[in-house]
């Protein structure tokens, strides 16, 4: 059974600051996606990453994987308020791509 | 260019009452899928279809049923509710071999 697991579940930050957020997933995917969450909203794609050592960067976002470590890190730099919602990690369906298996989500809060 | 809609954006049901979730897509996606997402644990898959006529379940199926007779509807049925299914329902599509998956706006749904 695959199994996802973020930490952590809940980041209350300061603007300005770094953080990272951490993402275990227990099977071999090369497949991991980072969708952010506003109240009441829909998930909004942030990063697809889809092979070993990808780094993708959007603003003051950057996520990367690691498939030997099963491992995807999403990494916040200078955060600002806007930065605050719930990011969810998802690993892919390793033989079709039809369907996802999510982590708990991170509640992040930038506080100025 | 609708995407994924789902309709109701919300609904309030007694226990016991049946419904279905209604689930379209116009981009001629072959995979769709369906998930709840509970407070504290993310979003779990319902159930999902790789095509016309062809479903299985996913993590938590119990409660629901779905049936998949054209490729752009993924209705969700919900035959008797109860207090548990009360979340908010997300369905996804996504296209063979492009990895990227559309989210619906969800069902805010309540049992009561």
């Amino acid at each position: 059974e695959l199994k996802v697991e973020q930490n952590p579940l809940f980041l209350s930050m300061q603007e300005g600051k770094n953080y990272t957020i951490y993402c275990n997933y227990s099977t071999t995917s090369d497949r991991l996606y980072w969708y952010r969450q506003d109240p009441g909203k829909s998930l909004e794609s942030l990063f697809v990453l889809l092979s070993n050592g990808a780094v993708k960067q959007e603003g003051r976002l950057m996520a990367s994987l690691d498939t030997k470590a099963r491992l995807s890190t999403l990494h916040i730099t200078a955060a600002v308020h806007d930065l605050s919602a719930t990011y969810f990690c998802a690993v892919d369906d390793f033989t079709s791509g039809s369907r996802l298996t999510f982590g708990e989500g991170t509640q992040l809060t930038v506080n100025p | 260019n609708a995407g994924v809609t789902q309709t109701p954006k919300f609904q309030v049901l007694k226990t016991g009452q049946s419904m279905t979730l209604q689930c379209a897509q116009d981009m001629n996606h072959e995979y769709m899928s369906w998930y709840r997402q509970d407070p504290g644990m993310g979003l779990r898959l319902i159930h999902y279809s790789v095509g016309a006529g062809i479903t299985d379940q996913g993590e938590v199926p119990n409660g629901y049923n779905v049936s998949r007779s054209t490729t752009e509807d993924f209705p969700l049925r919900l035959l008797s509710a109860a207090p548990s299914q009360t979340s908010v329902y997300f369905c996804a599509s996504s296209e063979v071999g492009n990895y990227g998956y559309t989210f619906g706006s969800g069902t805010r749904l309540t049992v009561v």
